[in-house]
C-alpha cells in the first residue's frame, strides 16, 4: 500500500502571505506511460465533504482560484496558496490515485495568524 | 447539475449492521465509478472500496473485506454501502464519491454520520 505523509501538521499564515504544504508518497505515483502524476489535493472545511482543488499534481479544477497551485513529481509534491484569504482556512489533504487502496495524507490545518 | 445525495444519520448498537444510500443525479450513471470512504471524528479520510456501476462489481479495501457490501440499483441511480458487525471504532461520517475511469474524486455526497454506541 502507498503511504502518504504531509508536513507540517498545521500552519498559521498572515492574510495575503504564502502558505506551503508538502506531501510525500512512499512510492512514486508517476505513471510512466503517460507521464502523469496520480496525485490530488483536497480542501475540507468543518462539516463539509472534501473539495477537489488540484488533480494530476498541478491541474486546477474549474472554479478554483489561481492562488492555489500544485507542483512536484514522483514522490514529492507541494500545494501553495500564494496569498492566503480568510476563506482558505481549512484542512488540506493530498491523495494518491495511482493504485488501490487509494490513500490520503493525514491532513494539514491552515489557519490565519 | 451533478448531485450525490446520501441518506441520513444513523445510530446503531455494536454488532448491528448499517446500510447507507447515495442517490446520483445530473450525469450518466454508468460513466463514473462510485467509491465509499469514511472519516472518523477529527480524523483523516479512509477509502473503503469501489463499485463499477455498469456491472455491479465491487472491490473492497482489505481492512473491510467480509464486513462491507457495496451494491447499486441502476433503475434508481442509487448506490448502497452496508457495513456489518459494527464496532464503536466504526463511528464516522461515511461518504460516497465518484471518479471517472481514470482520475480522482471529483464529486462527493454530503456525508452520513453513523454512530455506534451501546
Amino acid at each position: 500500500d502507498i503511504v502518504m505523509t504531509q508536513s507540517p501538521d498545521s500552519l498559521a499564515v498572515s492574510l495575503g502571505e504564502r502558505a506551503t504544504i508538502n506531501c510525500k508518497s512512499s512510492q512514486s505515483v508517476l505513471y510512466s506511460s503517460n507521464n502523469k502524476n496520480f496525485l490530488a489535493w483536497f480542501q475540507q472545511k468543518p462539516g463539509q465533504p472534501p473539495k477537489l482543488l488540484i488533480s494530476w499534481a498541478s491541474t486546477r479544477e474549474s472554479g478554483v482560484p489561481d492562488r492555489f497551485s500544485g507542483s512536484g513529481s514522483g514522490t514529492d509534491f507541494t500545494l501553495t496558496i500564494s496569498s492566503l484569504q480568510a476563506e482558505d482556512v481549512a484542512v488540506y489533504y493530498c491523495q494518491q490515485y495511482y493504485t488501490a487502496p487509494f490513500s490520503f495524507g493525514p491532513g494539514t490545518k491552515v489557519d490565519i495568524k | 447539475q451533478v448531485h450525490l445525495v446520501q441518506s441520513g444519520a444513523e445510530v446503531k448498537k455494536p454488532g448491528a449492521s448499517v446500510k447507507v444510500s447515495c442517490k446520483a443525479s445530473g450525469y450518466t450513471f454508468t460513466d463514473f465509478y462510485m467509491h465509499w470512504l469514511r472519516q472518523a471524528p477529527g480524523q483523516g479520510l479512509e477509502w473503503m472500496g469501489i463499485i463499477n456501476p455498469s456491472i455491479g462489481r465491487a472491490t473492497y479495501a482489505q481492512k473491510f473485506q467480509g464486513r462491507v457490501t457495496m451494491t447499486r440499483d441502476a433503475s434508481t441511480s442509487t448506490f448502497y454501502m452496508e457495513l456489518s458487525s459494527l464496532k464503536s471504532q466504526d463511528t464516522a461520517v461515511y461518504y460516497c464519491a465518484r471518479t471517472p475511469s481514470i482520475g480522482t474524486f471529483d464529486m462527493w455526497g454530503q456525508g452520513a454520520m453513523v454512530t455506534v454506541s451501546s
